[in-house]
Order: C-alpha cells, then sequence, then structure tokens
C-alpha cells in the first residue's frame, strides 16, 4: 500500500509567522491529498485538499501545494494565529481510492 | 460535524475481556471506517466496509473483527483485548468511498484502556 511520510512532528513558531508542513508519498498512483486538523481531545477535521490535477490550492491563509513528479505535497499556514496549535495530518490514498493512507502528523505550536 | 456518533466514549477494561466499539451514522453514507490512533503513527486503518454485509481489512486487522448489518451501524469487536490495543478508535464515514470525489468525516473517537 501506500507510503506517506510527514515532516517535522513538532514545530514551533511565533505568532504571524509562517508554518510549512511536507508530505511525501510512495505510490504514484495517489491523485488525491487531503489535510486534517485535529486539536487537543477533539475528531480530525478536514481544512484544505488537493487533487492531482493541479499544482497549488489556496483557502484564505492555507494553501496546499503538490509536486506529482516528486511525490510530494506541502502545508502551508501564513500569518500563524494561537488558534493554529493543534495536529495536522497529511494523507494519500494510493491505488485503492477507498482507503486513506496517513502520515504521522505535526504538532504545531504558535507562540503568542 | 456530519452526524457520527460513538460509543462508549471512554472504557476501562481487563486484557483478556471481549470489547464492542459501536459507530453510527444518521448521514446514510455508503462507507465506514475504523481507524486506530497512537503517538507517533498517526491514524492506521483496521477494517473498512462498503455496504451492508460488505467489509474489508486495513492495515492493522489483526486481533480486531467488525460487523455490518445496517447502513447506519459500524461495529469494531476486539475478541481477547490486550495492552497493545490500547487506543484511541476513531470512525469515519464516506459517501462515495471514492477518496478523490469525496473525503472521509470522523466521528469524535472513543478512548480506550486496556488494563
Amino acid at each position: 500500500g501506500e507510503n506517506v511520510e510527514q515532516h517535522p512532528s513538532t514545530l514551533s513558531v511565533q505568532e504571524g509567522d509562517s508554518a510549512v508542513i511536507k508530505c511525501t508519498y510512495s505510490d504514484s498512483a495517489s491523485n488525491y491529498f487531503p489535510w486534517y486538523k485535529q486539536e487537543l481531545g477533539k475528531r480530525p477535521q478536514l481544512i484544505i485538499d488537493i487533487r492531482s490535477n493541479v499544482g497549488e490550492k489556496k483557502d484564505q491563509r492555507i494553501a496546499v501545494t503538490l509536486n506529482k513528479t516528486a511525490k510530494h505535497f506541502s502545508l502551508h499556514i501564513t500569518e500563524t494565529q494561537p488558534e493554529d496549535s493543534a495536529v495536522y495530518f497529511c494523507a494519500g490514498t494510493g491505488y485503492n481510492f477507498n482507503k486513506f493512507y496517513f502520515g504521522s502528523g505535526t504538532k504545531l505550536n504558535v507562540k503568542p | 460535524d456530519a452526524g457520527i456518533t460513538q460509543s462508549p466514549r471512554h472504557k476501562v477494561t481487563e486484557t483478556g475481556t471481549p470489547v464492542t466499539l459501536r459507530c453510527h451514522q444518521t448521514e446514510n453514507h455508503r462507507y465506514m471506517y475504523w481507524y486506530r490512533q497512537d503517538p507517533g503513527h498517526g491514524l492506521r486503518l483496521i477494517h473498512y466496509s462498503y455496504g451492508v454485509k460488505d467489509t474489508d481489512k486495513g492495515e492493522v486487522s489483526d486481533g480486531y473483527s467488525v460487523s455490518r448489518s445496517k447502513t447506519e451501524d459500524f461495529l469494531l469487536t476486539l475478541e481477547s483485548a490486550t495492552s497493545s490495543q490500547t487506543s484511541v478508535y476513531f470512525c469515519a464515514i464516506s459517501e462515495s468511498g471514492l477518496a478523490d470525489q469525496e473525503t472521509q468525516y470522523f466521528g469524535p473517537g472513543t478512548r480506550l484502556l486496556v488494563l
């Protein structure tokens, strides 16, 4: 199946700075890449996703970029705020679109 | 949040006892999933269902079984719980199961402690 690796495992930034989280995947058949945010004690919630026919997608302060040749995709958060503090997960699907393979997560801490 | 509930939300049990977790949805979605979440491992798929009585294994299915007798309910059973099954369990649903068309929505989670 698909193997998704995520870096860094922890990230600490100052409020107002940008944060970047990177993921790589192994299966070239993957064509859908969601990002989830999980606040402490809560369920993971989708924040943005990208499909392989586009290279970048933005939604206000968050954006995701995809490089299919290099098999990596990244989450970019600009103008970070304390409420952005959470664990972020990336995922890929592999050839079986019924299954998601998640990265191990990045704990983002935004310091006021 | 999508109409997904999990029960119980917290459970403490002893090694060797059977445990059943329930996921209930009100969305009439076809696909349902069980994940476990452990530090350093992200979310790992245990089993999933693509319809009533139709199930398949995920990447960490050993020691778990599932059943789906109704569209709205997906049960996860630990036949004989072990300490390595201490985890947070999340149910998820997807309308089509085609991940390039529809994402998955998660339930609130069940925290299980096996002593």
